[in-house]
């Protein structure tokens, strides 16, 4: 499979638990993104990145939430002290330059 | 703030039928949009794009419309298919930046 692939699928977690998950874009796309899903909404900004460097960053990224992407291939997403409300889809998405971005089919995190 | 939106929250149709999913934004400086499909528990599927020198683009089966006189995007599927039962959502990418701006999405129903 040459698509872009996210683990764990599923993820339940307590209240004031860390999460991190991690994605693999499409072999040689050098942009990824991360976005939220809530449910009945289409997905939101969080960040991206190009090759290793992190260039936009949401107003929706909290100081709990952290992203990296070291060697400039796979990218994990990290939230701290996990609240409730953070309970969402969280996609990833890979291009090349100027190109579509293609998604992964998501992490869906429950916060009890 | 400057959003991108659907007229429809769901749309059903005949199988056989032509559907016309519409959406209006309101950023002048997007110049390009796409629209995405998204089947239950997984991530969007890229279906077509257009940027904004273009005021038509056809794929197979889908048509985009843009017209930017009056910031309005169309899709256009003929001979919908029970496989085209999904959420689809316009997306666009304001000049200069990746991110991209969601709709809240429009069901496509397709009876049999």
């Amino acid at each position: 499979d040459t698509g872009v692939s996210q683990d764990p699928r599923h993820k339940i977690t307590k209240r004031g638990q860390n999460v991190t998950f991690r994605c693999d874009p499409i072999s040689e796309h050098n942009r990824l993104y991360w976005y939220r899903q809530t449910l009945g909404q289409g997905p939101e900004f969080l960040t991206y990145f190009q090759n290793e460097a992190q260039l936009e960053k949401s107003r929706l990224l909290s100081d709990r939430f952290s992203a990296e992407r070291p060697k400039g291939s796979f990218s994990t997403l990290e939230i701290q002290r996990t609240e409730q409300g953070d309970s969402a889809m969280y996609l990833c998405a890979s291009s090349n330059l100027e190109d579509e971005q293609f998604f992964g089919p998501g992490t869906r995190l429950t916060v009890l | 703030g400057e959003s991108v939106g659907l007229h429809l929250p769901t749309l059903s149709v005949q199988e056989g039928d032509n559907s016309i999913i519409n959406c209006a934004y309101s950023n002048s400086a997007s110049d390009y949009f796409i629209w995405y499909k998204q089947e239950s528990g997984k991530g969007p599927q890229f279906i077509i794009d257009i940027r904004s020198n273009m005021d038509k683009r056809q794929g197979q089966r889908v048509t985009v419309l843009l017209n930017k006189t009056v910031k309005h995007l169309s899709l256009q599927i003929a001979a919908t298919q029970p496989g085209d039962s999904a959420v689809y959502f316009c997306a666009e990418e304001h000049t200069g930046r990746r991110a991209l701006t969601f709709g809240s999405g429009t069901r496509l129903q397709v009876q049999p």
